[in-house]
């Protein structure tokens, strides 16, 4: 157990629809990090949260949006879904600056049908 | 930008096999460079990392990696895997102080018994 929690495990909704992934990080990490892993692309970094504020932006799609809270935990939100946005989503967290690894939760396995 | 190569997508191993995975990354400062693995269905989990120092890092389970700054390297070798190896293994680079993990395209490891 990583200490990173992801609700829920597993998603399915249909296309135009939007949905909310929840992270929470492990006690005292002030980064969280959101990643989409699809068979196609791979494991693709998409915002970085550090202390409430965004510290990195990557492969996020406009109709992508994520904040961090100020009890640290984020939301990936997700809206207008497309069939291509399923995917395994991915939240991690690490502790303040330094050199340190990301922990991974489990991962929210969101279907698009 | 940085960017991470692996060499083998599809690996195939016997027990007891030694296992060199390849990896390579583009960036000319200072990196720090990490294996992840991800067993079947599970979430990414860390199996070793380099910061600085000793350019040979041992990780859990017997892995280690070799830093080779000139060639931009980062192989992961075992020199007996085991069924339980199975899995996907991921090399990842961060630069700067706020360890945004660019992954490489991951290589899936199938050990036979």
């Amino acid at each position: 157990d990583s200490g990173v929690t992801q609700t829920p495990k597993h998603l399915i909704t249909a296309t135009g629809q939007r949905v909310t992934l929840r992270c929470s990080p492990r006690s005292g990490d002030l980064s969280v990090y959101w990643y989409q892993q699809s068979l196609d692309q791979g494991l693709q970094f998409l915002i970085q949260y550090y202390n409430g504020e965004e510290r990195a932006k990557g492969n996020i799609l406009e109709r992508f949006s994520a904040q961090q809270f100020p009890d640290l935990h984020s939301e990936l939100n997700l809206s207008s879904l497309e069939l291509g946005d399923s995917a395994l989503y991915f939240c991690a967290s690490s502790p303040p600056p330094g050199n340190t690894e990301a922990f991974f939760g489990q991962g929210t396995r969101l279907t698009v049908v | 930008a940085q960017s991470v190569s692996q060499h083998n997508h599809h690996v195939i191993l016997s027990e007891a096999a030694s296992l060199e995975l390849g990896c390579n990354y583009s960036y000319g400062g200072t990196v720090n460079l990490f294996w992840y693995v991800q067993y079947p269905g599970q979430h990414l989990q860390l199996l070793l990392k380099y910061f600085s120092g000793d350019p040979l890092v041992k990780g859990i389970k017997g892995f280690e990696a070799e830093f080779i700054k000139s060639k931009f390297s980062f192989n992961l070798r075992k020199p007996s895997v085991q069924w339980s190896d199975t899995a996907e293994y991921f090399c990842a680079v961060t630069t700067g102080g706020y360890n945004k993990l660019i992954f490489g395209a991951g290589t899936r490891l199938a050990v036979h018994p």
